[in-house]
């Protein structure tokens, strides 16, 4: 079974503090872990992706399969990266393991 | 904007009726995904397809169905609506549905069940 934990629902940081967002799983292959951002409740737009290993609005996030851990930094938020945060993991067996399964997000608001 | 088109944007409608939500995935995209997004909930995996059929069923209900057609574009039919199945529906794409698609989410449909 596939599951993504993100233990904190609320992260509040003044801008320019570091930030960071945590996310571990739980899945006996080899997964494939996202992070996705949402504002006001629009769509879900793709944040980050690990096998891209690619910087996004500054964030990072490094995959830690000893730890099954994914957490997304930025060492300085600005107020516009306040919104949802969610971490998703899709698996590598086929069928139903090809779904993207989300953790409940994390509200992060980043105050002036 | 992703390239996946979702109507409509809001919907309200009464308990007992039936609604259907409709969703055109990026072009060249085979494979679409249904979520639903409820405050208590979170995000859930309803269901996926691809090139027309049926390949992953999450925690959709039996009230639920759902199905894509030849042209690729996909609609969500909810029927004998409660109160609790107020929420963001989205909808997603991919182009096979397989690891190391990326999968690109629409704007959604606002249901309110009065």
């Amino acid at each position: 079974a596939q599951r993504v934990t993100q233990p904190e629902k609320l992260l509040s940081v003044f801008k320019g503090a570091p930030v960071e967002l945590k996310c571990n799983y739980s899945y006996s292959g080899s997964p494939e872990l996202f992070w996705y951002v949402q504002y006001s409740r629009q769509r879900l737009q793709l944040l980050l992706r690990h096998i891209s290993r690619e910087s996004i609005k500054g964030f990072t996030a490094d995959l830690n399969k000893g730890e099954t851990s994914f957490h997304l930094k930025k060492p300085f938020a600005q107020e516009e990266d306040s919104a949802m945060y969610y971490c998703a993991l899709r698996g590598d067996s086929g069928g139903s393991n090809y779904k993207l399964t989300f953790g409940k997000g994390t509200l992060l608001t980043v105050n002036p | 904007d992703s390239g996946v088109t979702q109507t409509p944007k809001h919907l309200i409608t009464a308990t007992g009726q039936r609604v259907t939500l409709r969703c055109s995935p990026r072009s060249g995209d085979l494979s679409v995904y249904w979520y639903q997004q409820s405050l208590d909930q979170g995000l859930q995996f309803l269901i996926q397809y691809y090139n027309g059929e049926e390949r992953a069923k999450g925690n959709i209900l039996e009230r639920f169905s759902a199905q894509q057609f030849p042209d690729l574009h996909s609609e969500l039919n909810l029927s004998s609506l409660e109160l609790g199945d107020s929420a963001l529906y989205f909808c997603a794409s991919s182009p096979t549905g397989g690891p190391g698609n990326t999968i690109y989410f629409g704007e959604g449909s606002w249901l309110t069940v009065v």
